[in-house]
């Protein structure tokens, strides 16, 4: 089975604090995604990734950064919480040009205090 | 740019009735997908179906079909014989084929199944 992991379910964090995301997917994928979650705007797009090293801003980057030094894991970094941030965050992961379907993580639901 | 636009924030369906989805996208790109999924009240994104811009006959998989009209740039999910389990939140999203893939997803739909 096709695994997309996230590091945490939830987690609290304060205002101003650096934080990590991390995404892993098990199946070799080149493209690698980040997005958040808020009632009544649906799935944004912060930033994704086709190959390691790469990266490219999403429709809401302002505010985060990311990394990818490994094929399998790609991280979104918050450099210094904000409570706009506080969302439920999502990575997804799918093989490229292919037509299959894209791969889900559970979610990390972050509260900035 | 490409664009999903979800023009109904909610739904109502009586069981056993069948329920059309609206989704109209936006691209200038002549290769793409798109895609439908269900998000229960759990959080998990459930894969539905998807339509490739170049398939001459619309998806279909058990319950769920896709409307693909695409000179009017549409892409309607129809779920006939609507069930309780039914009752979720829905995504329509597009993902363009070659270059940098960019997946983008609409605000979705909340539908629920009345008994």
């Amino acid at each position: 089975d096709v695994k997309v992991t996230q590091s945490s379910r939830y987690l609290v964090k304060r205002t101003g604090e650096k934080v990590f995301l991390e995404c892993v997917q098990d199946m070799d994928h080149e493209n690698m995604f980040w997005y958040r979650q808020d009632p009544g705007l649906g799935l944004r797009l912060i930033y994704f990734s086709y190959d390691v090293k790469m990266k490219e801003k999403g429709d809401i980057p302002e505010g985060y950064s990311v990394s990818r030094e490994k094929k399998e894991r790609f991280s979104l970094i918050l450099e210094s919480a904000s409570t706009n941030q506080t969302s439920m965050y999502l990575c997804a992961s799918f093989m490229a040009a292919s037509y299959n379907e894209q791969f889900f993580g559970p979610g990390t639901r972050l509260t900035v205090l | 740019a490409q664009k999903i636009t979800q023009t109904q924030p909610g739904m109502f369906v009586q069981e056993k009735e069948a329920v059309t989805l609206d989704c109209t996208y936006d691209t200038s790109d002549p290769s793409y997908g798109l895609f439908w999924y269900k998000q229960p009240s759990s959080g998990e994104m459930i894969f539905l179906i998807y339509q490739g811009s170049y398939d001459q006959q619309n998806a279909t998989e058990g319950r769920y079909s896709l409307n693909f009209q695409k000179a009017r740039k549409s892409a309607n999910l129809v779920i006939s014989a609507s069930q309780l389990g039914d009752s979720a939140m829905y995504f329509c999203a597009m993902r363009n084929q070659g270059g940098s893939e960019k997946l983008v997803f609409g605000k979705g739909t909340k539908l629920t199944v009345n008994p």
